[in-house]
């Protein structure tokens, strides 16, 4: 059985740092890209950043290019989304989730549970 | 980034079929994918592709693309259907993801 496993989230003041961490159970982690969507209370879904299954190719969305960095580790079967210069507009449910294929940017199968991030002082 | 855009909310009688629709430019060069969210969980996967279901997706899940509208359909909808569905593709620069804002649908 497929699991994404989330932890991380937590109240962080702006221009603070956290990383947030999707630990991947049931498939062979290293043959699928992964990916973060994040969702602001109330409002729909963003794509934050994918990574692709070998971890050689990232892409991010304009809004948190140079301040989050994704990356992932096969031996511990974990992907990590590390947030920098957090803002208030940063605040969303993140998700993590798995590609259905080897094909970078492809479509999510499975879901993370999600984890709170709200920026604030 | 390109854009994709929805109609924020579409009712549907209990046992009709509704089309729910997401219009953009990146849709005629990349297949859009579906998810649908119930409130207060993850999204679940329906559509990707041409027209494929995931496992476990009922078969009244359908979709299809006309153009730069990309169309999901469910034929017979059902009270659990009610939920808010979003489309999916790549922009034009294919290197980035883009959702659209999302439609909220009521079953009656």
């Amino acid at each position: 059985e497929v699991q994404l496993l989330q932890s991380g989230g937590t109240l962080v003041q702006p221009g603070g740092s956290l990383r947030l961490s999707c630990a991947a159970s049931g498939f062979t982690f290293s043959n699928y890209g992964m990916t973060w969507v994040r969702q602001a209370p109330g409002k729909g879904l963003e794509w934050v950043s994918t990574i692709s299954d070998t971890g050689g190719n990232t892409y991010y969305a304009d809004s948190v290019k140079g301040r989050f960095t994704i990356s992932r580790d096969h031996s511990r079967n974990t992907l990590y989304l590390q947030m920098n210069s957090l803002r208030a507009e940063d605040t969303a449910i993140y998700f993590c989730a798995k590609a259905y294929t080897m094909t970078d940017l492809a479509p999510f199968d499975y879901w993370g549970q999600g984890t709170l991030v709200t920026v604030s002082s | 980034s390109s854009e994709l855009t929805q109609d924020p909310a579409v009712s549907v009688a209990l046992g009709q079929t509704v089309r729910i629709t997401c219009q953009g430019d990146s849709v005629r060069t990349h297949y859009a994918s579906w998810y649908q969210q119930r409130p207060g969980q993850a999204p679940i996967l329906v559509i990707y592709g041409k027209n494929n279901r995931p496992s476990g997706i009922p078969d009244r899940f359908s979709g299809s693309i006309s153009g730069s509208t990309a169309s999901l359909t469910i034929t017979g909808a059902q009270a659990e259907d009610e939920a808010d569905y979003y489309c999916n593709s790549r922009d034009s620069s294919g290197n980035h993801l883009v959702f659209g804002r999302g439609t909220k649908l009521t079953v009656l």
